[in-house]
């Protein structure tokens, strides 16, 4: 079945505890994204990233950072989470980063840092 | 800058068509997406639209764009309480890659 998976779905963490939140395709899609989503928001691009290795900024970067060693998958790492980074994060991928293309969500992950 | 607005709640009576509407500020967008998410789901593609259409049906739902005044709006015949969710209106940046700008969401209430 083609689909987006995160790790993990839920996650209650502390301020400045590093973490890493995974995201696989198995749809050998070049583009993926990430997004967050806040009440009255909508969803915020953080971070995207065109092919392997190829990696840039969204509209909402700062306090992330993402890698693309692999084309099947593009974590999200938070090297010192705070408060304001509470939110529900979705990645999502296409086959090509051209405007056309259906992006394909996956389920989301609730972090919650205190 | 894009940005996208649409407002935050609807509610409807079953059976009811429901319409859901969106302004966009990015007049090069060449595609204009919405999205449904259910409680506790990521977002589902529901239907999407060319800039160059001023319609589209698919089954329930109908799009509507009107591109003079960069509205957008989605109608759903004959909605059922299977419908409640937020719909997102997104436009596609015009810059050159696949980034899509989001509405804040409509969260729709279906009631008997």
């Amino acid at each position: 079945e083609a689909q987006v998976t995160q790790n993990p779905r839920y996650l209650i963490t502390v301020t400045g505890k590093k973490l890493t939140v995974t995201c696989s395709q198995n749809m050998n899609h070049e583009y993926m994204s990430w997004y967050r989503q806040d009440p009255g928001l909508g969803l915020r691009q953080i971070y995207y990233s065109m092919n392997v290795e190829v990696t840039d900024k969204g509209d909402v970067p700062e306090g992330y950072k993402v890698s693309r060693k692999e084309k099947r998958n593009f974590p999200l790492i938070l090297e010192s989470p705070s408060p304001n980074q509470t939110s529900l994060y979705f990645c999502a991928s296409s086959s090509e980063g051209q405007g056309m293309d259906e992006q394909y969500f996956g389920p989301g992950t609730r972090l919650t840092v205190t | 800058g894009e940005d996208v607005e649409q407002s935050l709640f609807l509610s409807v009576r079953e059976g009811d068509s429901s319409v859901i509407n969106c302004t966009y500020t990015d007049s090069s967008s060449t595609y204009l997406y919405w999205y449904k998410q259910e409680p506790g789901a990521g977002l589902q593609l529901l239907t999407y639209i060319f800039s160059n259409m001023d319609m589209k049906q698919d089954q329930r739902l109908t799009v509507l764009l009107n591109k003079k005044d960069k509205h957008l709006s989605l109608r759903i015949a004959d909605t059922q309480t299977g419908d409640s969710a937020i719909y997102f209106c997104a436009e596609v940046f015009s810059g050159g890659y696949n980034k899509l700008i989001f509405g804040a969401g409509t969260r729709l209430a279906v009631h008997p």
